[in-house]
C-alpha cells in the first residue's frame, strides 16, 4: 500500500485565487510527521511546511497552510492568493516516527502534483 | 540564508565507472541523507547518516553505494559501478537538531552512458 497518496496529477489555478493539493497517507505509528515540499521546474527542492502529528493546531507559513484532518489521514496544502511562481510540482511527505519535533528519520514522498497559475 | 550545496550539477558517467557525489550540508546540522529522484518519478530516500555512521538505508542502497563524511564539512556519495538505471537526479539534505525540516540541496543529475 502506499503510504503518501496524491491523486492529482495536475492542477490548474487562475492567479490570486486559491488552490487546495490533496494529500493522503497511510501509517500505524502514532507518531509522524507531514511535510510539503515545491520543485521548480530548475529541480530544486524547497521545504514549505510541517505539521506534527499531536500539533493541535493547523500550520500555517505565510500564503501556505496545511489542512490536517487526522481521523481521515489528510494533510492537504492550502496556497492562497496564487502567484505565478507558484507554478512548479508539490510533493508531500512523510516521515514516521519522531513527530515530537525532532529531525531525525527518513522521508517518504508521494507521487507529486503539478501546479499551474494562470495570470 | 545557509544552504545545502552539491556538486557537481551535471556528472555525466560511462557505465561500469565509479562516480562521487558531494554535499555541504548546513553547518550546524547534525543529520544527513541521500535521495534520488528518477526522471518523472517520486523522491526516494536512500541512506541517512549521523554520527560518523549510516543510520538507516534502503533496498535501493545496495553494496554498489557508500556514504562518507570525510572531514568536518563534506557528505560523499559514491556509486562503484555504475548502472543505466543509477540514472537519476540525486538530492542531498540535511536537518537540524530539535528541527523537523529537512533542507535539500540543488541536485546532482547523474547521467550514465
Amino acid at each position: 500500500a502506499q503510504k503518501i497518496t496524491q491523486t492529482q496529477p495536475g492542477m490548474f489555478v487562475q492567479e490570486k485565487e486559491a488552490v487546495t493539493l490533496d494529500c493522503t497517507y497511510d501509517t500505524s505509528d502514532p507518531s509522524y510527521g507531514l511535510f510539503w515540499y515545491k520543485q521548480p521546474s530548475s529541480g530544486e527542492m524547497i521545504f514549505l511546511i510541517y505539521q506534527g502529528s499531536y500539533d493541535q493546531q493547523n500550520a500555517t507559513e505565510g500564503r501556505y497552510s496545511l489542512n490536517f484532518q487526522k481521523a481521515r489521514k489528510s494533510a492537504n496544502l492550502v496556497i492562497s492568493a496564487s502567484q505565478l511562481g507558484d507554478s512548479a510540482m508539490y510533493f508531500c511527505a512523510m516521515r514516521e516516527g519522531n513527530a515530537g519535533g525532532t529531525s531525525y528519520g527518513k522521508l517518504t514522498f508521494g507521487q507529486g502534483t503539478i501546479l499551474t497559475v494562470h495570470p | 540564508e545557509p544552504e545545502v550545496t552539491q556538486t557537481p550539477s551535471h556528472q555525466v558517467t560511462q557505465m561500469g565507472q565509479e562516480v562521487i557525489l558531494r554535499c555541504v550540508p548546513i553547518s550546524n546540522h547534525l543529520y544527513f541523507y541521500w535521495y534520488r529522484q528518477i526522471l518523472g518519478q517520486k523522491v526516494e530516500f536512500l541512506v541517512s547518516f549521523y554520527n560518523n555512521e549510516i543510520s538507516e538505508k534502503s533496498e535501493i542502497f545496495d553494496d554498489q553505494f557508500s556514504v562518507e563524511r570525510p572531514d568536518g564539512s563534506n557528505f560523499t556519495l559514491k556509486i562503484r559501478s555504475t548502472k543505466l538505471e543509477d540514472s537519476a537526479m540525486y538530492f542531498c539534505a540535511s536537518s537540524e537538531e530539535g528541527l523537523p525540516a529537512q533542507h535539500f540541496g540543488d541536485g546532482t543529475r547523474l547521467s550514465i552512458l
